[in-house]
């Protein structure tokens, strides 16, 4: 099993909706848990990080939940802009050394 | 602020060539590491570095090498280019290997090994 996973969509959305990803870890020691956005043939860039009790950017919701490994990120009133391949990243406890998932793709379609 | 540099940006060898990624950051990184890029893999750790002289394997090191002689510089080399290395490079530094700290990437390395 992949040590952290995510669907790799497309997820397929018209404009103004909102649309939510998960993403699972598979070791219980994870430390840190990031979203990182990456454009069509461009270096991925950090979108938030994902703290304990949830935390929110403008249209951007992030959550964890540790008993479920899980982490999720809901954004509302999707843009065309928001098309993109999102990533989810987790580094554990002692090394810190960041392992990413496969990637998640959102089109917004006007 | 030039951030992370990566060179080159694209290039071509042929089987059994050898070649090195060029990557330089200016912000004082003591992290620096190499993923590469494969469709439908999402970005797998080659090398990493957590200071200058310091350097370990990630999840797939075969077929390349790296340094750290300074802070700034982590040139991954390929040594004998196989078709299985064609794949897209990212270089990447942190301030260091610690909680919450975030990733600068550079702009990337597509390279294809014919």
């Amino acid at each position: 099993r992949k040590e952290v996973e995510q669907d790799p969509g497309p997820f397929n959305v018209p404009e103004g909706a909102t649309v939510a990803f998960n993403c699972t870890y598979s070791n219980s020691a994870s430390q840190s848990f990031f979203w990182y956005r990456q454009d069509c043939r461009k270096e991925p860039k950090l979108l938030m990080s994902v703290y304990s009790s949830g935390n929110e950017d403008g249209r951007f919701t992030a959550q964890l939940n540790r008993a479920s490994q899980y982490i999720s990120l809901l954004i509302r009133d999707s843009k065309l802009s928001d098309s993109a391949t999102y990533l989810c990243v987790v580094t554990s406890g002692g090394s810190y050394i960041p392992t990413f998932g496969r990637g998640t793709s959102l089109i917004v379609h006007p | 602020n030039a951030g992370v540099t990566q060179t080159p940006k694209f290039q071509v060898l042929k089987t059994g060539q050898s070649m090195t990624l060029q990557c330089a950051q200016d912000m004082n990184h003591e992290y620096m590491s190499w993923y590469r890029q494969d469709p439908g893999m999402g970005l797998r750790l080659i090398h990493y570095s957590v200071g200058a002289g310091i350097t370990d394997q990630g999840e797939v090191p075969n077929g390349y090498n790296v340094s750290r002689s300074t802070t700034e510089d982590f040139p991954l080399r390929l040594l004998s280019a196989a078709p299985s290395q064609t794949s897209v490079y990212f270089c990447a530094s942190s301030r260091d290997r610690g909680r919450n700290e975030k990733l600068f990437f550079g702009s990337g390395t597509q390279l294809s090994v014919l």
